[in-house]
């Protein structure tokens, strides 16, 4: 079964500095892998996705993952935290079945200290 | 704004009682999913329907039980809730179940059972 790991629970970066949250998947098959942010009492909001056009893959607001298929991780990073950042982040895997749902990590709390 | 509308956003009652919670996906989805999110389970995966006919079922409790009207609505009913039950229910709609799709998340409901 596909699984993600979130490797940190949570956080803490200084604004202007650069943001890493880590997440390691596990999948039988070559796998569609997300990104989710979910401010304070909001929904969740897709930041990026990997489907196998490109291993570097850009999102919105500055943020980006690459996939490594080698160490099986797909690492959100931003070069430079804004307090607006701070939310929970979610590492999601969609399998190549199709008729999978989407398999969620426990969330990385990212904290951004002015 | 994603698109996809839950209804009501809050939701305070009482333990063996019965609610129902709505969802309308966006205007080209076929597939609606539900999810749960506590503090201590994070964001469990409970259904997924597509077309109005069920595709895959997680972690759904007997107590709960879930449909998909033709006009694409889904409602999900949970019934003789207990304390445990309070949570934040998430709808997310796609267009199909492709395992490049993402899906666009609702607000959410948070049920307080007392």
């Amino acid at each position: 079964a596909q699984s993600v790991t979130q490797l940190d629970s949570h956080v803490s970066v200084s604004e202007g500095t650069p943001v890493l949250l880590r997440c390691n998947y596990s999948s039988s098959y070559s796998p569609s892998l997300f990104w989710y942010v979910q401010h304070p009492n909001k929904g969740l909001q897709l930041l990026l996705k990997y489907t196998s056009a490109a291993t570097l893959v850009k999102g919105i607001n500055g943020f980006e993952a690459e996939f490594k298929k080698s160490e099986t991780s797909f690492h959100l990073t931003k070069p430079s935290a804004h307090m607006s950042d701070a939310a929970e982040y979610f590492c999601v895997v969609r399998d190549l079945s199709g008729n999978t749902p989407l398999v969620f990590g426990k969330g990385t709390r990212l904290s951004v200290i002015a | 704004d994603s698109g996809v509308t839950q209804t009501p956003k809050h939701l305070i009652t009482a333990t063996g009682q019965r609610v129902t919670l709505r969802c309308s996906p966006r205007s080209e989805d076929l597939s609606v999913y539900w999810y749960q999110q506590s503090l201590d389970q994070g964001l469990q995966f409970l259904i997924h329907y597509y077309n109005g006919e069920e595709r895959a079922k997680g972690n759904i409790l007997e107590r709960f039980s879930a449909q998909q009207f033709p006009d694409l609505h889904s409602e999900l009913n949970l019934s003789s809730l207990e304390l445990g039950d309070s949570a934040l229910y998430f709808c997310a709609s796609s267009p199909g179940f492709e395992r490049n799709t993402e899906a666009f998340f609702g607000q959410g409901t948070r049920l307080t059972v007392v």
